[in-house]
């Protein structure tokens, strides 16, 4: 089975800019959830959908939002780029509440 | 969310066995105990949980307290692929949060030769 893919794996952008990442979950995953990691506040969880639903919400402010589509890929947005909002930006997928999360490898987003 | 307290870091040499310490004292009844791992450059990666039996599987194992407030992640021989940062999580089954994984800042793990 294929494991959790993103794309684009690197991305660059500047101030004020928005920006949409993409991710794949394992086939027949349906809950996708998505975490932002820094150095200085590591790995915190922004949003979860389950069944193109947001079941789950972090403590990220309205900039940042997400949508999942019917066959469970899921998009995340970023608006209005800040630099603090340079990060790695994992997905992890999961058949539902009772299994581990599957990570992918990652968006690594520069906001310059 | 029940916190959960690791040491910043540890080593090991290699092939010898890890224990990796976790406490949890204000775990509640529905809490899992969740351990994952990442390594350099990548997503992280599911070791092994449990909820009151020691857990076994072929990467690790978990020792459990009998009061639940503490649990040992093992490594049975430590390579230089187990080099990461380890992250001990509580998951909580109530329907609709088991899927937010707190992580804290884990504990990195160093394996030398």
């Amino acid at each position: 089975k294929a494991g959790v893919t993103q794309t684009p794996r690197y991305l660059i952008k500047t101030r004020g800019q928005q920006v949409t990442l993409s991710c794949s979950p394992i086939s027949g995953h349906r809950s996708v959830s998505w975490y932002q990691q820094t150095p200085g506040q590591g790995l915190q969880f922004l949003f979860e959908y389950f069944s193109e639903t947001q079941r789950n919400k972090g403590n990220f402010p309205g900039r940042f939002s997400g949508r999942q589509f019917s066959n469970s890929r899921s998009e995340m947005n970023v608006s209005t780029l800040e630099l603090g909002d340079s990060a790695l930006y994992l997905c992890a997928s999961s058949p539902g509440d009772s299994y581990e999360q599957y990570f992918g490898p990652g968006t690594r987003l520069t906001v310059t | 969310d029940a916190k959960t307290t690791q040491p910043n870091s540890m080593e090991s040499n290699e092939e010898e066995p890890v224990h990796l310490p976790c406490n949890h004292s204000t775990i509640s009844g529905t809490d899992y105990i969740h351990w994952y791992r990442q390594l350099p450059s990548q997503g992280p990666e599911y070791v092994i949980h449990g909820l009151t039996s020691n857990v076994n599987n072929r990467m690790a194992s978990l020792a459990i307290a009998e009061d639940r407030k503490s649990s040992t992640l093992i490594l049975h021989r430590a390579t230089l692929r187990d080099a990461a940062v380890y992250y001990c999580i509580l998951r909580s089954l109530n329907t609709g949060t088991a899927s937010k994984l707190t992580f804290g800042t884990g504990t990195r793990l160093q394996v030398t030769l």
